[in-house]
């Protein structure tokens, strides 16, 4: 589990304190966007989705920004907790792939 | 119990062993998918398939083969297996024609090391 964040981008962020995930997507053609949350030893679960109709869509503790012209979304975490500490995925499709892509990932850690 | 289940979770093999990963799900879901996940990179797709007699191409599907043997399995073979797949494997499932979302529900992973 602990492998799959090397090598990642790394946000270190106050237990208490918001966090920022970005996250630059490739296709403009995509219409549908995931976030998932990894945590270590475990597979990725859905945090929160946003179709492009939208820029904004919040769920609990967590909102998710799109922005379309520069075809950027990103994930914000009010109150960051420990359990947060996870890689997080931003993922694309649009509608009739049938497939998602996945981004790299971004490691999160909170400090107590 | 867990609605995507794979077997085995760890497994250390030789180069030039043939493997098998099950996978094995309860959702009801007609998608079935296969990736594999290495250090610092996303997911990438090895497999997937729609229904039982739908199995298409990931990605990167050389090396690889699969096998949906039922609505809630679906196994991927590495037919000789080389150090270079050495990765985390994950199954997933999702329910496109229901839900309207994509999204997809991942299973534990499946560690697989090969010597």
């Amino acid at each position: 589990g602990e492998s799959v964040g090397l090598h990642l981008p790394t946000l270190s962020v106050q237990e208490g304190d918001n966090s920022i995930i970005n996250c630059a997507y490739s296709n403009s053609a995509s219409d549908y966007f995931i976030w998932y949350k990894q945590e270590s030893g475990k597979g990725p679960q859905f945090i929160i989705d946003i179709r492009s109709n939208m820029d904004k869509r919040q769920g609990q503790r967590v909102t998710v920004l799109l922005n379309k012209t520069v075809k950027h979304l990103s994930l914000q975490i009010a109150a960051t907790q420990p359990g947060d500490s996870a890689v997080y995925f931003c993922a694309e499709t649009y509608y009739g792939n049938n497939r998602l892509a996945f981004g790299k990932g971004n490691q999160v850690v909170v400090i107590p | 119990d867990a609605d995507v289940t794979q077997t085995p979770r760890n497994r250390i093999t030789k180069t030039g062993k043939r493997i098998m990963l099950e996978c094995s799900q309860t959702k009801g879901h007609d998608r079935m998918y296969w990736y594999r996940q290495d250090p610092g990179l996303g997911l990438r797709l090895i497999y997937y398939s729609f229904d039982v007699k739908d199995i298409n191409k990931g990605e990167i599907s050389d090396g690889y083969s699969v096998s949906r043997q039922a609505q809630a399995k679906f196994s991927l073979s590495l037919e000789s297996a080389i150090p270079n797949q050495t990765a985390l494997y994950f199954c997933a499932t999702s329910d496109w024609g229901t839900s309207g979302s994509d999204e997809q529900f991942f299973g534990p992973g499946t560690r697989l090391t090969v010597l």
